[in-house]
């Protein structure tokens, strides 16, 4: 199977822009969670989308929001961007149900200038 | 908060040598544990997982260790190897939160020629 894929890989945005990142989980997965990876905050998850339903949700701002579609493919946004939102962005798949791992993309880096 | 910790923040072994990277919890709830490795410029790949029904448990040259009364767990890499060197994450999570992992700060390893 192919693995967790996300576009863009790479985006250089400006403080106030908007973005939108996507990510496509592994076929027949419909968990997708995303994560934000700085040097000093470390991994820290944002929210997981099931079935279309956000499930669960971390200590984030409201700016910080996503969807999910019928064929799993999830989409996370950031609106009115600040130099701080900087990371590396991760989405992971999980198979749902009782399945508890999680298998990571290779990530979208963003860069807030 | 930082719900898991982990220690040491940076580690160097010689080639042959063992590798131990420590992670201690609160939150009783968790019931899933796994450790992830991540490589420069890729996602988090997961290395092994261990359930606080068991002590033990061990994939190759990769062993959990983990003890529950102490919420501590911990990860062994024997005959460590410098294709070993990358970032090791331990993680937390718990099913009624969706599985939503809790992350450690991380380890960088560097393995020795």
């Amino acid at each position: 199977k192919a693995g967790v894929t996300q576009t863009p890989r790479y985006l250089i945005k400006t403080r106030g822009q908007q973005v939108t990142l996507s990510c496509s989980p592994i076929s027949g997965h419909r968990s997708v969670s995303w994560y934000q990876q700085t040097p000093g905050q470390g991994l820290q998850f944002l929210f997981e989308y099931f079935s279309e339903t956000q499930r669960n949700k971390g200590n984030f701002p409201g700016r910080f929001s996503g969807r999910q579609f019928s064929n799993s493919r999830s989409e996370m946004n950031v609106s009115t961007l600040e130099l701080g939102d900087s990371a590396l962005y991760l989405c992971a798949s999980r198979a749902g149900g009782g399945q508890e791992t999680q298998y990571f993309g290779p990530g979208t880096r963003l860069l807030v200038l | 908060q930082q719900q898991v910790k982990q220690s040491p923040q940076s580690l160097i072994v010689q080639k042959g040598g063992i590798s131990i990277i420590n992670c201690a919890y609160e939150n009783t709830a968790f019931d899933y544990f796994p450790w992830y490795q991540q490589f420069p410029g890729k996602g988090p790949a997961l290395l092994i997982a261990i359930r606080p029904d068991v002590s033990e448990k061990k994939e190759g040259r990769f062993t959990i260790s983990f003890n529950k009364s102490a919420k501590q767990f911990s990860l062994h890499i024997m005959d460590s190897q410098p294709g070993d060197s990358a970032t090791y994450f331990c993680a937390a999570s718990y099913s009624n939160s969706g599985y939503a992992l809790n992350f450690g700060k991380g380890t960088s390893l560097l393995v020795t020629p």
